[in-house]
């Protein structure tokens, strides 16, 4: 049963166009992020929410917008998707905010075309 | 700005001997680090940490060694076995209250059988 899940695995599309991709976590943590890993392998930060609520926005476009519609959710919409986006985007969960350890989903591997 | 950093693209290590996987840090502030492994086509999942309080933090055939004055830590698996053979990041973050996780670029490491 997996523990940090992401939908969809890999992601193909052309520039300009609106995706989502989908994070859901069954450990009842409560503090959930988006990674970004790009082509330098370089793994950022993007967001992080706590019990629904954003408490790390890093520098980014605001053509992304996270969404939290409950604790074990933690969506990702990217709009006018662009070729600087293509990425491989991991969600992460822990119990609660702190030092506490992060479970990574799978990755999403985004190609914007 | 690369604060976090993995000098080392990739390893190579014979089955049995000592791996060796090094980080160097900028960030005078960081205080937490941690070291995670990573598959193909998964997630990375957490491996060791060590407080800045601490020179070294061992488990089972992990130990990570923190040189606080050269900025430097370093993972050491012994003795290597094949299924080590995995992307290794260093990860750091600055006190509490900002836990946001600074990644390195990684390392490869392969187990020679």
């Amino acid at each position: 049963d997996t523990a940090v899940s992401q939908t969809p695995k890999y992601l193909v599309t052309q520039m300009g166009n609106d995706k989502s991709i989908k994070c859901e976590q069954n450990l009842g943590h409560d503090t959930m992020y988006w990674y970004k890993q790009d082509s330098k392998k370089f793994l950022k930060i993007m967001f992080s929410y706590n019990n629904k609520e954003l408490i790390i926005n890093e520098t980014v476009p605001n053509r992304f917008s996270p969404k939290s519609p409950d604790k074990a959710h933690l969506n990702l919409h990217i709009n006018s998707l662009e070729l600087g986006d293509s990425a491989v985007y991991f969600c992460a969960s822990s119990q609660g905010w702190g030092r506490e350890t992060q479970y990574f989903g799978p990755g999403t591997r985004l190609l914007v075309l | 700005d690369q604060q976090v950093k993995q000098n080392s693209p990739s390893l190579s290590v014979q089955e049995g001997r000592i791996s060796i996987l090094n980080c160097d840090y900028t960030n005078s502030m960081f205080d937490y680090f941690l070291w995670y492994k990573k598959y193909p086509a998964e997630g990375p999942t957490f491996l060791i940490s060590i407080s800045s309080i601490k020179d070294k933090n061992e488990d089972g055939r992990f130990t990570v060694f923190l040189n606080k004055s050269a900025k430097h830590l370093s993972l050491h698996i012994v003795p290597s076995q094949p299924g080590d053979s995995a992307v290794y990041f260093c990860a750091a973050s600055l006190g509490v209250g900002n836990e946001k996780l600074t990644f390195g670029t990684g390392t490869r490491l392969t187990i020679i059988p």
